[in-house]
């Protein structure tokens, strides 16, 4: 199975900063990566898919890049309703799996 | 507008089986994948199983931790997605949710609202 490390798995950040998430997977998966973001008791929401095609609807402030093995998660800029755990999924081959998970909060 | 909404969730005793249902609208249920995936009190996201579309003669993949005890079914003429949970242990404890995957971006575009499952005695 591959296993996907997210990092940070927590972090403290302000209004306006640039955010940067890792995820890491245990071999290649080419661009089979996806984002998604869950805030509390609710459904988590698709972000970014083929790890860096932001889904219609989604701020622009999201970007994501990467390929093969590591993979990254950008907010250019953090507003208020972004405090939320993100999650990537390897969608290259069964078993699907998620990362851990890193969650977003205010400073 | 895409409508996923799961039932059949509740508590159950270790060793006892349950069957979730997802009714689908606002899509065209028979073109998709669908999928679910659990997410246990306070932890992150297990993906569960997943049923093809009548294309790819509605085959099924499963994780490692459910293969053998839980079915993922259809029924495309009632656009509804089930999940047969047998031999339940206290580790199935979670939220369940639904979601459907398209060709187009591989991923789980959208997502019921989740529906809890615990087991206990």
């Amino acid at each position: 199975d591959i296993q996907l490390t997210q990092s940070p798995s927590f972090l403290s950040a302000s209004v306006g900063d640039r955010v940067t998430i890792t995820c890491r997977a245990s071999q290649g998966i080419r661009s089979s990566l996806v984002w998604y973001q869950q805030k509390p008791g609710k459904a988590p929401k698709l972000l970014i898919y083929t790890a860096s095609t932001l889904q219609s609807g989604v701020p622009s402030r999201f970007s994501g890049s990467g390929s093969g093995t590591e993979f990254t998660l950008t907010i250019s800029s953090l507003q208020p309703e972004d405090f939320a755990t993100y999650y990537c999924q390897q969608v290259n081959s069964y078993p699907l799996t998620f990362g851990g998970g890193t969650k977003v909060e205010i400073k | 507008e895409v409508q996923l909404v799961e039932s059949g969730g509740g508590l159950v005793q270790p060793g006892g089986s349950l069957r979730l249902s997802c009714a689908a609208s606002g899509f065209t249920f028979s073109d998709h994948y669908m999928d679910w995936v659990r997410q246990a009190p306070g932890k992150g996201l297990e993906w569960v199983g997943r049923t093809r579309n009548k294309a790819n003669s509605y085959t099924t993949e499963y994780a490692p931790s459910v293969k053998g005890r839980f079915t993922v079914s259809r029924d495309d003429s009632k656009n509804s997605l089930y999940l047969q949970m047998n031999s339940l242990r206290t580790e199935d404890t979670a939220v369940y949710y639904c979601a459907v995957t398209t060709v187009t971006t591989w991923a789980l575009d959208y997502w019921g609202q989740g529906n809890p499952v615990t087991v206990s005695s």
